[in-house]
């Protein structure tokens, strides 16, 4: 089943204790992508990826890393978290393609810093 | 730069109403691709529709009708006879590839409330 896993599903955490997010897609995606949704805002991209050792800011990178080692894994490190990084977090692979483009997306990751 | 606007921010109708969802976005690629993902109270993000910047025409499946309009660069959804069920954030998205590279962008979302 074509599908991109998070884990965890849920998390708190407690400021400065680093992190990292794992996402895992089965469908040899090139693109992958990690996204934060806060009330209010939509989902705003944190950073992307458009292939292995390709990885790129998107519009709110502060406080997180990405690595893209392999095609399959893209996952998000927080260094030292803190609250303001309180959010809902997904995770999502693209399939690009003149007439099947789609996004596939991880169920979220909710993660409260105290 | 590519954008995507959705201006109701939150939208309560009673049972049994029809409701019209506004998307409109920008983008300077003549290829590209819209979507409306819906998001329960259970938080994940489910596919509704996807939309390619070359074919306008309009699509039902069953409550839920999809109006394309690249002339307004709109992307509206409706629900007819709405139902609890449809209480929902509903998201629009736009992906558009050029020599950039791929992006895929979201409105701010919008809650429908349907009560009974």
């Amino acid at each position: 089943e074509a599908q991109v896993t998070q884990n965890p599903r849920y998390l708190i955490t407690v400021t400065g204790k680093k992190l990292t997010v794992t996402c895992s897609q089965n469908m040899n995606h090139e693109y992958m992508s990690w996204y934060r949704q806060d009330p209010g805002l939509g989902l705003r991209q944190i950073y992307y990826s458009m292939n292995v050792e390709v990885t790129d800011k998107g519009d709110v990178p502060e406080g997180y890393k990405v690595s893209r080692k392999e095609k399959r894994n893209f996952p998000l490190i927080l260094e030292s978290p803190s609250p303001n990084q309180t959010s809902l977090y997904f995770c999502a692979s693209l399939r690009t393609g003149l007439l099947n483009t789609e996004a596939f997306f991880g169920q979220g990751t909710r993660l409260t810093v105290v | 730069a590519q954008k995507v606007t959705q201006a109701q921010t939150e939208i309560s109708v009673v049972e049994k109403e029809d409701v019209t969802l506004d998307c409109v976005y920008e983008t300077r690629d003549t290829t590209y691709y819209l979507f409306w993902y819906k998001q329960p109270p259970s938080g994940e993000l489910v596919f509704l529709i996807r939309r390619n910047s070359f074919d306008e025409q309009n699509e039902i499946s069953g409550r839920y009708s999809w109006n394309f309009q690249k002339s307004t660069s709109s992307f509206n959804f409706t629900i007819t006879a709405s139902q609890v069920v449809d209480s929902a954030v509903y998201f629009c998205a736009l992906s558009a590839q050029n020599q950039a590279g791929t992006a895929l962008i979201f409105g701010k979302g919008t809650t429908l409330s349907v009560s009974s």
